[in-house]
């Protein structure tokens, strides 16, 4: 019954490769995101979508391109991998609120460790 | 922009209570939340304050001082299973419904 789930749970591959992490959410959520929380335990958000509209895309290189064929998945494709790319990639979702104030609980897979050697 | 700071690491030992603070600059405010996230888990939500004041939930709670940029975390009677990371967080402003976070607290409990 997980919520928000993620493939691979590990990935390790070499610089200059292509690879694909996969998320679904199964909570009704209109709004998935891409954070990236690097060795420092720092997180940042890369990507939203709204019902498979892209809503933030943060200054992320764009070899990272989202994909969201409907609202319960999104797809993140890396191109071109770097060293710098390695990272925990989380996916998350929650409803979508349009304006004003209010709790906005997201809800995290258990991420990807991606490590480029 | 926004940023929000944290404390990098506390350590308490079992029984005690912690204070986690978090201070933050926004353009527009909509709530502070908390999340914990335990070493190679995703982080989950704990608790969220849009007004000033204490809330609580269990043996945590949250308080807020929006005049002064200020929230805290506080866990009390702290057990083992409490040592984790912990984030505050901001939501983006208007329709954005991205967070914002802080720089996390990694806090340790000691037997």
């Amino acid at each position: 019954d997980t919520a928000v789930s993620q493939t691979p749970k590990y990935l390790v591959t070499q610089m200059g490769n292509d690879k694909s992490i996969k998320c679904e959410q199964n909570l009704g959520h209109d709004t998935m995101y891409w954070y990236k929380q690097d060795s420092k335990k720092f997180l940042k958000i890369m990507f939203s979508y709204n019902n498979k509209e892209l809503i933030i895309n943060e200054t992320v290189p764009n070899r990272f391109s989202p994909k969201s064929p409907d609202k319960a998945h999104l797809n993140l494709h890396i191109n071109s991998l770097e060293l710098g790319d390695s990272a925990v990639y989380f996916c998350a979702s929650s409803p979508f609120r349009t304006s004003g104030r209010g709790l906005n609980t997201q809800y995290f897979g258990p991420g990807t460790r991606l490590t480029v050697l | 922009g926004q940023s929000l700071e944290q404390p990098s690491e506390v350590t308490a030992v079992e029984g005690a209570i912690v204070q986690i603070n978090c201070t933050y600059q926004t353009s527009g405010f909509y709530g502070l939340s908390w999340y914990q996230q335990h070493d190679g888990g995703a982080p989950t939500f704990l608790s969220y304050n849009a007004l000033d004041g204490l809330e609580e939930t269990g043996r945590f709670s949250s308080f807020l001082s929006r005049s002064d940029s200020y929230g805290y975390l506080l866990l009390q009677e702290l057990q083992m299973k409490d040592s984790a990371s912990y984030f505050c967080a901001v939501r983006g402003g208007g329709a954005t419904n991205k967070l914002i976070f802080g720089t996390g607290t990694l806090l340790a409990v000691q037997p």
